[in-house]
């Protein structure tokens, strides 16, 4: 199985860039590479997604190195709102099937300081 | 935002009755998830559906039974509800099963047994 590790907590200021980062040296060819966050009592959110290229929206920045072992998310200047836990997940055809389903990990806790 | 309602928002049942909650949407988006959410455990995908009337079992469907007669109501139903299953549900909608597809989620309901 295709798996994902995340640093359980970061830390960042207000204002300031943060790279949360992801490994996933298992992940194979076909896996989509999907960031959602879940603000505190709030359902989880989508953020982002890559398969191999860098990626840009709104939100965020994905950043995915050239061997697909691991990726990036970057948020350019984080706030007091950007406080959460981000979830690094990989879609894969083999877990998810044709359900759709998400499977979640621990995610990383990122706490933002004034 | 996707418009996901989750109701009630919170709940306090005891054991023993049964309890049911509701995910209407208005995305007209095909496939609908019910997730909990437990300290230590992260989201698991409790039962899922692909269309009125078609649903299917997740990884924690033990417990839990589903319906789903339009294509914007998806119940969750607990039969006899246990303090297992106190924990926090989370629905979700998503226009596809592709890899690519984001999933929206709903702001949760806590369900407490007592």
């Amino acid at each position: 199985d295709a798996k994902t590790t995340q640093p359980n907590s970061m830390e960042s200021n207000e204002e300031e860039p943060v790279h949360l980062p992801c490994n996933h040296s298992t992940i194979s060819g076909t896996d989509y590479i999907h960031w959602y966050r879940q603000l505190p009592s709030q359902g989880p959110e989508y953020v982002i997604h890559g398969l191999t290229s860098n990626v840009n929206n709104r939100m965020a920045s994905l950043a995915i190195a050239e061997d697909r072992k691991s990726s990036t998310l970057i948020l350019h200047r984080a706030t007091l709102r950007d406080a959460a836990v981000y979830y690094c997940i990989l879609r894969d055809a083999a877990r998810s099937g044709n359900t759709g389903k998400l499977i979640f990990g621990q995610g990383t806790t990122l706490q933002v300081k004034p | 935002d996707a418009g996901i309602t989750q109701s009630p928002r919170h709940k306090v049942t005891e054991t023993g009755t049964p309890v049911t909650l509701r995910c209407h949407q208005t995305e007209n988006h095909r496939y609908m998830y019910w997730y909990r959410q437990d300290p230590g455990h992260g989201l698991r995908l409790i039962h899922y559906s692909y269309g009125v009337k078609d649903t299917d079992k997740g990884e924690v469907s033990d417990g839990y039974s589903v319906s789903r007669s339009k294509t914007e109501d998806f119940l969750l139903t607990l039969e006899s509800a246990t303090s297992s299953q106190t924990s926090v549900y989370f629905c979700a909608i998503s226009e596809s099963p592709g890899l690519n597809t984001e999933a929206f989620f709903g702001q949760g309901t806590r369900l407490t047994v007592v």
